[in-house]
């Protein structure tokens, strides 16, 4: 059994800040890793995945994320936030049985102020 | 032009009565899940399906029953709504190992059972 720990509930920053929002996960097979963001009122949309190859990948809106074996953690960094990206962001995991989808960790939400 | 609808968008149901949420795709996906969020629990699955005709039990099935008359349509039953059952609900496809598990969410449904 897989899981997906985010040890930040909420994350308050300015305009033009950097953010990194972390997550760890727990399991000892091959995974996708992945971040959703949700904004208030609608539906989880996909940022970014990452299986194999570079450990760094890009996602859109200037979103990254460094994979980390060693560490179990999946962070996911922007260098400049905006306040539209004020949301809560989803870390999501993906075991062998990609037919049981993903199991998410339980959020962070991120509060850019002007 | 949104790829996966739910219907209704919100409702409220009076405990012990019957409800249905709809979910409609057009991604010409497999696999169909519903996913059921609350504030300190994130995401957690109810019932997901990879065929017509066939669905599967997800981490939290009791109370819930699942419906896929074809590979577009996906619905979740509440024979007898609960106080515990309201929540925002998700419906979601994916292709599964094709995108590594990419889902596709819907705006999700707001229940509130009085």
């Amino acid at each position: 059994t897989q899981t997906v720990s985010q040890s930040d509930a909420h994350v308050t920053v300015f305009e033009g800040d950097s953010v990194e929002l972390r997550c760890n996960y727990s399991y000892g097979g091959s995974i996708y890793l992945s971040w959703y963001i949700q904004h208030h009122g609608h539906g989880l949309q996909f940022l970014l995945k990452y299986y194999s190859g570079n450990p760094v990948v890009q996602g859109v809106n200037g979103f990254e994320a460094e994979f980390s074996k060693s560490d179990s953690s999946f962070h996911l960094r922007k260098a400049s936030v905006h306040w539209s990206d004020s949301a809560v962001y989803f870390c999501a995991v993906s075991a062998g049985n990609y037919a049981q989808g993903l199991t998410f960790g339980l959020g962070t939400r991120v509060s850019v102020f002007p | 032009e949104a790829a996966v609808t739910q219907s209704p968008r919100s409702k409220v149901a009076v405990t012990g009565g019957k409800v249905t949420l709809s979910c409609h795709q057009t991604n010409n996906h497999d696999y169909m899940y519903w996913y059921r969020q609350d504030t300190g629990h994130g995401l957690r699955l109810i019932h997901y399906s990879y065929v017509a005709d066939s669905t599967e039990k997800g981490d939290i099935p009791d109370g819930y029953k699942a419906s896929r008359p074809s590979q577009e349509n996906f619905s979740l039953i509440l024979e007898l709504a609960s106080l515990s059952q309201t929540a925002v609900y998700f419906c979601a496809s994916s292709d599964a190992a094709f995108s590594g598990n990419t889902l596709y969410f819907g705006e999700g449904s707001r229940l509130i059972v009085v």
